[in-house]
């Protein structure tokens, strides 16, 4: 059976922080790994990962996949209230059906 | 472009009713599918569609009906509804070629079953 495992569930960090996403799967057609930040309404999108060891960024997220062990990590530098949110980890199989982790809370306190 | 229309926002049925949630696309994608999203889980896929008159289930498909017409509809309908399906519902949609496709969701709507 096709699973993403995100880790942790949740956590709770100080403006300024570093904070570091797991996102773990096992799907039979891997075709690209995405990850999203939903604020209580619709995902939005923020990275798609096709090929290990490439950095993506975006400001102060960066992700990067492993293919081989099969994991991918969300970096937040410089954290802000305003990266308060789920974030959601999905892999994409051919067909474009996506399967989602549970996502991870993550609150920043000012 | 309006992007991903989904209708109504909000709903409330009683147990047994029938309702239909509503989905359009004005980006001629190909791939239209429906999620549902509950309390400490991700989406999980109800159903999906590659194009015109192609449905197939995804993985919690039981009591929902879904049909593809047009390009650009995808409706989603509770047969007899549940408090199980309380929810909220995403429509998203994609084009269905390429090395990798990023998908487009709806603001969602969200479905209360007393």
């Amino acid at each position: 059976e096709d699973k993403v495992v995100q880790s942790p569930l949740s956590l709770v960090v100080h403006e300024g922080d570093t904070v570091t996403l797991n996102c773990s799967y096992e799907v039979t057609n891997f075709r690209s790994l995405l990850w999203y930040k939903q604020e209580k309404k619709a995902p939005t999108f923020l990275f798609m990962l096709t090929s290990s060891g490439i950095e993506k960024k975006s400001g102060r997220l960066s992700s990067i996949l492993d293919k081989k062990e099969l994991f991918s990590i969300l970096n937040i530098t410089a954290t802000q209230t305003g990266d308060s949110a789920v974030y959601l980890c999905a892999v994409q199989e051919y067909g474009n059906k996506l399967v989602f982790g549970a996502g991870t809370i993550l609150r920043v306190k000012s | 472009n309006a992007g991903v229309t989904q209708t109504p926002k909000f709903q409330v049925l009683k147990t047994g009713q029938s309702m239909t949630l509503q989905c359009a696309q004005d980006m001629n994608h190909e791939y239209m599918s429906w999620y549902r999203q509950d309390p400490g889980m991700g989406l999980r896929l109800i159903h999906y569609s590659v194009g015109a008159g192609i449905t197939d289930q995804g993985e919690v498909p039981n009591g929902y009906n879904v049909s593809r017409s047009t390009t650009e509809d995808f409706p989603l309908r509770l047969l007899s509804a549940a408090p199980s399906q309380t929810s909220v519902y995403f429509c998203a949609s994609s084009l269905d070629r390429g090395p990798s496709v990023e998908q487009y969701f709806g603001p969602g709507t969200r479905l209360t079953v007393t």
